[in-house]
């Protein structure tokens, strides 16, 4: 199974609500990242987790707060956004953190703020 | 800091042979990777080149040149389904080599 799965697919919110991303891979990876890639750009780093620790934040703002509760499982919650926030948000894992491990996407969940 | 650089689009006919470019700026290097994504779906890997030369993974191949800090993915034999978008990518050495950073990513458009 090489499958990284994300949930919800699409979600729309107003900038008063509380969401959360969901994000799932049962391939024993160690290492969970969260990237967001505006329409016909690449995508852009948010956080590594690395063995279940918050390992880079790439000065996100708190308005985005991830969490990791197991080795499979990563989640970002999303609070008071804003209409710029809208975009594809991407989870992906690898075998580990280190350079040469390639990273495993899944879906992305399509997110607009209204 | 790192940038990559990659036209922003390409056209081609089905069963031609086409070459995407990425020219990379980085403050240390530990190989360039490729990853494909069609409109809609997930960034999916190609190939990974630590090395100077050629890998060849069936129709696509990568070539690198860390002298020249270039590197390139060869499509060959063409299919529409090769339409997408591709992403050269390194790693950045300023936080241990975790943060993958992405090219400004080739638009492929393959024509019947």
């Amino acid at each position: 199974d090489t499958e990284v799965t994300q949930t919800p697919k699409h979600l729309v919110m107003g900038m008063t609500n509380k969401k959360s991303l969901k994000c799932e891979q049962h391939m024993g990876h160690r290492a969970m990242y969260w990237y967001k890639q505006k329409a016909k750009k690449p995508p852009e780093l948010m956080f590594v987790y690395s063995y279940e620790k918050l390992s880079i934040n790439e000065s996100v703002p708190s308005r985005f707060s991830p969490e990791c509760p197991n080795s499979s499982l990563l989640n970002l919650h999303l609070h008071a956004l804003q209409p710029e926030d809208s975009a594809l948000y991407l989870c992906a894992s690898s075998q580990d953190d280190r350079e040469n491990y390639e990273q495993y996407f899944g879906p992305g969940t399509r997110l607009t703020v209204t | 800091g790192q940038s990559l650089e990659q036209p922003s689009e390409v056209t081609a006919v089905e069963g031609a042979i086409v070459q995407i470019n990425c020219t990379y700026q980085t403050s240390g290097f530990y190989g360039l990777s490729w990853y494909q994504q069609h409109d809609g779906g997930a960034p999916t890997f190609l190939s990974y080149n630590a090395l100077d030369g050629l890998e060849e993974t069936g129709r696509f191949s990568s070539f690198l040149s860390r002298s020249d800090s270039y590197g390139y993915l060869l499509l060959q034999e063409l299919q529409m389904k090769d339409s997408a978008s591709y992403f050269c990518a390194v790693r950045d050495k300023n936080t241990g080599f975790q943060k993958l950073v992405f090219g400004t990513g080739t638009r492929l458009l393959v024509s019947p």
